[in-house]
């Protein structure tokens, strides 16, 4: 969707290195979700971050893996010394919150780990 | 924890036919959305219904919320190779902070 922006589209990384995913919502919305997505496969929810909190990290391994939402810039999903089992399609949905508000989706970014 | 199961998981049927899919939950929601991926591409919203026994109407695809507002069904009447793609129920409220997504419906519609 326009207006959601996620960048690099395409990462490579080795096993061991680290992965930043970035995430720019739409103006005026401070709600932001994650999610990973492996082929074939649904959505899996991995956090929800409102400006500067988490709100719900229920869905994000404890290990290697953490999100930010500054006051200012964009969303951030890291991942530390990843391994093959993180190369998955990263999805950030942006919405401007609240009960019933819609979730736009940025294009993804697609994470592989050699 | 909410569950949205969201039935069948994989269809696939000739251009021209009709089809339903369904989104099932034993939680109540405020509001369900349905959107559709294409492959490589993220969600796109394509509805939102909000009120008990909703129906909307987006050209070909009927969509309904059921009256308890605990499951949703999408319809599609005389399907299009342009149909082809997965298509996600996803919730709000339901006792959970945010989104709740199902894991999706693959739909392929050959010509």
């Amino acid at each position: 969707n326009a207006g959601v922006m996620q960048n690099p589209r395409h990462l490579v990384r080795r096993r061991g290195q680290e992965a930043r995913l970035r995430c720019s919502p739409m103006k005026g919305h401070s709600h932001v979700y994650w999610y990973r997505q492996l082929p074939e496969e649904g959505l899996k929810f991995m956090v929800y971050l409102q400006k500067e909190n988490i709100i719900d990290e229920s869905g994000m391994p404890k290990e290697r893996f953490s999100a930010e939402f500054p006051k200012e810039g964009p969303s951030i999903l890291r991942i530390q010394q990843v391994v093959r089992g993180d190369s998955a399609a990263y999805f950030c949905a942006s919405l401007r919150g609240g009960l019933g508000t819609e979730a736009f989706f940025g294009q993804g970014t697609r994470l592989t780990v050699v | 924890t909410q569950l949205l199961e969201q039935s069948p998981q994989f269809l696939s049927i000739q251009e021209g036919e009709n089809l339903t899919v369904y989104c099932n939950s034993s939680s109540v929601f405020s509001s369900l959305q349905w959107y559709r991926q294409e492959p490589g591409e993220g969600p796109v919203l394509l509805v939102t219904v909000v009120t008990g026994g909703e129906v909307k109407k987006l050209k070909r695809l009927t969509f309904q919320f059921g009256d308890a507002r605990k499951d949703s069904s999408l319809h599609i009447t005389a399907a299009q190779p342009g149909d082809t793609g997965l298509y996600l129920c996803a919730g709000t409220g339901g006792g959970a902070d945010g989104l709740t997504f199902g894991k999706g419906t693959h739909l392929i519609i050959q010509p």
